[in-house]
Order: structure tokens, then C-alpha cells, then sequence
């Protein structure tokens, strides 16, 4: 059973440009999880998906970033116009269920780095 | 802001000690969970608790979530260097909320 995938594992954008992280979850697993991870900062939450929906986009900034997690396909994390300050490790996360003890299975990141 | 807090930062031991790493908050947690994370990988789960007090062991690794499931620890028995790692603790302060994550406590354990 293959694990969370994620693509590209490394990813350069030049300033103004568009990134676009795909994530593909565990088989079987419908809730998505997007987190963003920077040196001694931890993991912070950006948005949390199930199928078609969008169900916690606490995390999210207001502007640029957008996701979604269509029926069929990856989840896709977007950021527009790409600023030196998004330049981090995003990390993907999927669970079989949507509840706070489920245990989250993640994939090994996407490492954006804006120059 | 719903905080947690991880201490000690950065631990570095010999191989064959003992230590403890802590995770704590000012809220009430209704489950706790932790994770390992290697350089260039996500992280994965060790373990998750739930009830206020329990106690869970991985081999050499012992797991406790406080009465009050404000805070939890992480003891390892004689350290190797295969425990060196990035650990992290996530809670969720509410059901149906994701997991939030401490900065985690960097361990490096040399032979």
C-alpha cells in the first residue's frame, strides 16, 4: 500500500511566478492535510480537505494560496505570484478519518524555494 | 493563539543515557500525539494517547499524558544513535479541528 506521495520533491520558482504542489493520499484516506514547515518553526496547519471540500482553511494566508482536492486526482496546494517568504518545506498529510485522535500519515514534502 | 510548548530545543547525549522531552499547554488537549521526523522525510507517527494518565511504551521508548492532559513526556531509555531525530508533539484542542504541532525538540545522539 503506497504511502502519501508527493511531487515535486523539490521545486524552484523565480519571484511572481506560480508553484503548484500535488499530493496524492494513502489509499482509502479522504481527509486531506496541508502544512507548512520552516526552520525552528515547526509545522503550522494551513488547510485541511475532504473530498471536493474544503472543511479548515484557518491556516491559509488570505491572498495567493488556494487548494483544493478535486473527486478524482491529487490534492493541489497553489500559490500565486510567489514571494521570497514562501520559500519553505509543505508537507501533506491524509487520514482515513477526520477525527483529532487519527493518526496522520505523511508524505516526505515539497521543498519550494523562491528565488 | 493555542500554544505548544516543547522543551528542551536541542539535546545532544551520549549514546546509552537517558533523557526526557517534554510537550506542554495551557488547554486541555482531548487527544495527543507523537511524531519523529528524519532530515529530507515527513514525520511519522510514534504514538497516540487519549485518557489523562496513561502510559504507553514503544520498546525503549515510554510515552505519559498528564492527569490533566495539559501536558505529556517522552523518556527514552538508553539512547542510540538510530533515536536521533527531529520529535514533535500534535494536539487537537477540539474534536473535529486538525492537529496543531509543537517546534519539536531536535535530538542528536552520538556513539
Amino acid at each position: 500500500n503506497a504511502g502519501v506521495m508527493q511531487n515535486p520533491r523539490h521545486l524552484v520558482r523565480r519571484r511572481g511566478q506560480e508553484a503548484r504542489l500535488r499530493c496524492s493520499p494513502m489509499k482509502g484516506h479522504s481527509h486531506v492535510y496541508w502544512y507548512r514547515q520552516l526552520p525552528e518553526e515547526g509545522l503550522k496547519f494551513m488547510v485541511y480537505l475532504q473530498k471536493e471540500n474544503i472543511i479548515d482553511e484557518s491556516g491559509m494566508p488570505k491572498e495567493r494560496f488556494s487548494a483544493e482536492f478535486p473527486k478524482e486526482g491529487p490534492s493541489i496546494l497553489r500559490i500565486q505570484q510567489v514571494v521570497r517568504g514562501d520559500s519553505a518545506a509543505y508537507f501533506c498529510a491524509s487520514a482515513e478519518q477526520g477525527l483529532e485522535n487519527s493518526p496522520l500519515h505523511f508524505g516526505n514534502g515539497t521543498r519550494l524555494t523562491v528565488t | 493563539t493555542q500554544l505548544l510548548e516543547q522543551s528542551p530545543q536541542f539535546l545532544s547525549i551520549q549514546e546509552g543515557e537517558n533523557l526526557t522531552v517534554y510537550c506542554n499547554s495551557s488547554s486541555v488537549f482531548s487527544s495527543l500525539q507523537w511524531y519523529r521526523q528524519e532530515p529530507g522525510e515527513g514525520p511519522v507517527l510514534l504514538v497516540t494517547v487519549v485518557t489523562g494518565g496513561e502510559v504507553k511504551k514503544l520498546k525503549r521508548l515510554t510515552f505519559q499524558f498528564g492527569d490533566a492532559r495539559k501536558d505529556s513526556s517522552l523518556h527514552i531509555t538508553a539512547a542510540q544513535p538510530g533515536d536521533t531525530g527531529l520529535y514533535l508533539c500534535a494536539g487537537a484542542y477540539q474534536a473535529g479541528t486538525a492537529l496543531i504541532f509543537g517546534k519539536g525538540t531536535t535530538l542528536s545522539v552520538s556513539s
